[in-house]
């Protein structure tokens, strides 16, 4: 159980189009959901947090009309690149946490999106 | 907000040593700190965690130990075995809920030679 899925795995996109990218719980319901990027052989940053039914909240630094989040439901985060450029090219990795069941955080296989 | 701190970037082990990661945070109302092993192109998976209340851990090779006074917290992994290869991250979160951030540290490259 608790499994996290991303849609695509990986992604080519031109320079000034967007990209959506899916995360799913696949057998729990999630209500809140982490959004991170990883540039090659650095950490995982966290972006944003993703609520069901209200507002992400981004980190400082993060630029939320350039990274739209959605959460539509319990299952359901979309994270959309708007207006990529090539220096937006990086893996991008989902998380959920279990809603009412302990803090372990659940990660998505990540999406390795590239711009050219 | 909190900091997490990892060293060393890059550690390599002949195979059967032990290896030590160490790492440091500094927000003291975090008391969840998770141990990831991330191999290339892949997602982190949680190896191992420890709690606040709770000074160490052990699940076979691998141990956790806590200093909640100095803010410090170890890997150790013993009779390193090549698959050991990877990069481990550390972090830390207060926990109060599945809302919780968890804040990563930078990661140490582990590299185990035959």
């Amino acid at each position: 159980g608790a499994v996290v899925s991303q849609h695509p795995s990986w992604v080519i996109c031109k320079s000034g189009t967007s990209v959506k990218i899916e995360c799913r719980s696949l057998d729990f319901q999630a209500t809140t959901m982490f959004w991170y990027r990883q540039f090659p052989k650095q950490s995982l940053m966290l972006m944003a947090t993703s609520n069901e039914g209200s507002k992400a909240t981004y980190e400082q630094g993060v630029e939320k009309d350039k990274f739209l989040i959605n959460h539509a439901s319990l299952t359901l985060s979309t994270l959309t690149v708007t207006s990529a450029h090539p220096e937006d090219s990086s893996f991008y990795i989902c998380s959920a946490g279990r809603t009412g069941v302990n803090y372990e955080q659940y990660f998505g296989p990540g999406t390795r999106l590239t711009v050219t | 907000g909190e900091n997490v701190e990892q060293h060393p970037s890059t550690l390599s082990v002949q195979e059967g040593d032990s290896a030590v990661i160490k790492c440091t945070y500094s927000d003291s109302a975090s008391n969840y700190f998770p141990w990831y092993k991330q191999e290339l192109g892949k997602r982190p998976q949680l190896i191992i965690d420890i709690r606040s209340n709770v000074g160490e851990k052990k699940d076979q090779r691998i141990a956790v130990t806590l200093n909640k006074t100095a803010k410090h917290f170890s890997l150790h992994i013993t009779e390193t075995q090549p698959e050991d290869s990877a990069v481990y991250f550390c972090a830390a979160t207060m926990l109060y809920s599945s809302a919780s951030k968890i804040i990563f540290g930078s990661g140490t490259r582990l590299s185990i030679r035959p």
